[in-house]
C-alpha cells in the first residue's frame, strides 16, 4: 500500500537558518508523482512542485531545492536562508496509478521560523 | 485567471443539521476532487468527480456524504445529519482536461466546518 511519511512533527529554527523536511514515501508503482505543499497559518494550499519518478534530477527554485532519491524513497525539500514568511505547515503527497488519481498525504511538518 | 473558488470559507452547524460546501474549478478545469483534513492532521481523499459523473468515490464515508458536479453551477460536497466528527477543513481541488495523473491539482482555501 502507498504511504508518506513525514517524520518531523514541528522544527522550529532561527532566521536564516537552512532547514530541511524530510519526507519518504513507499509505493509499488515504477511510475508516481511526488509534490510538496505548503499550508501557511491562513489555512490556503500552495502548491509547490510536482516531480516525476523518472526524473530524479535535483531541483532548485529560489530559496527552495528538492533532492529527489529514488534509492532511499525520499523526497526531502531545504529551505536556504529561512524567512519568518516561511512559517507554515509542509505536506508531502504521492500520487500513483494504484491510488487511482488519489493524492496520498503525509501528516505535514509544521515549520517555524523565529525572527 | 482566478483560482479556485470554495464557499462558505467557515460554516457553523449544530448536529443533526446539513452542511453545502460549495467548489468552483479554475477556469477551464473539468476534474474536481474533494479532500478533508482533521485537525492536526494530513488531508484525506473523499471523492473524484467530472462533469455530471462521480469517478471515485472510494473515501467518502456510505453514510450521510455525497458530491455532485453538475453540467453548470459548482460543485457540492453534502453533508446530512451532521456531527461533532465532522468537524474538519474540506478542501476541493481541480485539475485541467489532461486528467488527475496527467495534471497537477489546484487547490482551493478550504471550507472549514464547525459541529457544535
Amino acid at each position: 500500500a502507498q504511504k508518506v511519511t513525514q517524520a518531523q512533527t514541528e522544527i522550529s529554527v532561527v532566521e536564516k537558518e537552512d532547514v530541511t523536511l524530510d519526507c519518504v514515501y513507499e509505493t509499488r508503482d515504477t511510475t508516481y508523482y511526488l509534490f510538496w505543499y505548503k499550508q501557511p497559518p491562513s489555512g490556503e494550499l500552495v502548491f509547490l512542485i510536482r516531480r516525476n519518478s523518472f526524473d530524479e534530477q535535483n531541483e532548485i527554485s529560489g530559496r527552495y531545492s528538492w533532492n529527489f532519491q529514488k534509492s532511499t524513497s525520499s523526497f526531502n525539500f531545504t529551505i536556504t536562508a529561512s524567512q519568518v514568511v516561511d512559517s507554515a505547515v509542509y505536506f508531502c503527497a504521492l500520487e500513483d496509478m494504484d491510488s487511482n488519481y488519489q493524492l496520498i498525504w503525509g501528516a505535514g511538518t509544521k515549520l517555524i521560523i523565529k525572527p | 485567471n482566478a483560482g479556485v473558488m470554495q464557499n462558505p470559507r467557515h460554516l457553523v452547524r449544530r448536529r443533526g443539521q446539513e452542511a453545502r460546501l460549495r467548489c468552483s474549478p479554475m477556469k477551464g478545469h473539468s476534474h474536481v476532487y474533494w479532500y478533508r483534513q482533521l485537525p492536526e492532521e494530513g488531508l484525506k481523499f473523499m471523492v473524484y468527480l467530472q462533469k455530471e459523473n462521480i469517478i471515485d468515490e472510494s473515501g467518502m464515508p456510505k453514510e450521510r456524504f455525497s458530491a455532485e458536479f453538475p453540467k453548470e453551477g459548482p460543485s457540492i460536497l453534502r453533508i446530512q445529519q451532521v456531527v461533532r466528527g465532522d468537524s474538519a477543513a474540506y478542501f476541493c481541488a481541480s485539475s485541467p482536461p489532461g486528467g488527475p495523473y496527467q495534471e497537477t491539482q489546484y487547490f482551493g482555501p478550504g471550507t472549514r466546518l464547525l459541529v457544535l
